[in-house]
């Protein structure tokens, strides 16, 4: 079974500065998907990033990107130039590619920017 | 383009009553999923359909818990009856459900508690 771990419970970063939040996973498969979603207090889960696992070049949207490690099973999130909006949940997800659509999430990580 | 539709947005119930949540996902989104979130946790998934099929609900309660998904649209998840670690946001996404790599559109949850 597939298992995605968040180590980080809560962290903080100064406006403009640059944040990591890191994801491991877990599974047996080759092929799969990989996501970070945030949840604002609003609760409406949304789609920052995401990767597949057959491509080398780390994912980048705006001011995030993520450094995909595949042999570690590592999935981090850089955050650069972190805005007062930024301030959210982070979820790592995972999907294999079996084609169940089956998504798997992590525990989350709490970021809070300061301004 | 309406996003996903959730109702009550909130519900607080006594112990042993039954309750049940309505989830109307974007049209022509094939996928549907429900899932739980406990207070600090990640999302939890309880029941996947594709159309009106069900393709997973391994970690659905099924003594207490049913969803049902009619005409492969709209969808509600029950609790019958209700104990009080069911406390908890509810969760419905949907994605069109072609792809492994598709991003979940998520609605904004019903928050329950189990008094």
């Amino acid at each position: 079974a597939q298992t995605v771990t968040q180590s980080q419970p809560e962290m903080s970063v100064q406006e403009a500065e640059t944040v990591t939040l890191s994801c491991t996973y877990d599974t047996s498969e080759n092929n799969y998907y990989l996501f970070w979603y945030k949840q604002p207090p609003s609760r409406q889960m949304i789609l920052v990033i995401r990767q597949e696992a057959y491509k080398q070049q780390n994912a980048t949207e705006n001011r995030f990107s993520v450094n995909f490690q595949k042999a570690a099973k590592s999935f981090s999130l850089k955050i650069s130039d972190s805005q007062l909006g930024d301030t959210a949940m982070y979820f790592c997800a995972f999907m294999g590619a079996s084609g169940t659509y089956k998504y798997i999430f992590g525990t989350g990580t709490r970021l809070k920017v300061l301004a | 383009e309406a996003g996903v539709a959730q109702s009550p947005r909130y519900k607080i119930i006594e112990k042993r009553q039954s309750v049940a949540f309505w989830c109307n996902p974007i049209s022509g989104h094939a996928t549907l999923y429900w899932y739980q979130q406990i207070l600090g946790q990640g999302p939890k998934l309880l029941i996947q359909f594709q159309n009106n099929g069900v393709v997973d609900d391994s970690q659905l309660p099924k003594d207490r818990f049913s969803a049902e998904r009619l005409k492969g649209v709209d969808s509600t998840l029950k609790i019958q009856p209700a104990k009080l670690e069911d406390s908890a946001v509810y969760l419905c996404a949907s994605s069109l459900g072609v792809a492994t790599n598709e991003k979940l559109f998520f609605g904004s949850g019903t928050q329950l508690s189990v008094l």
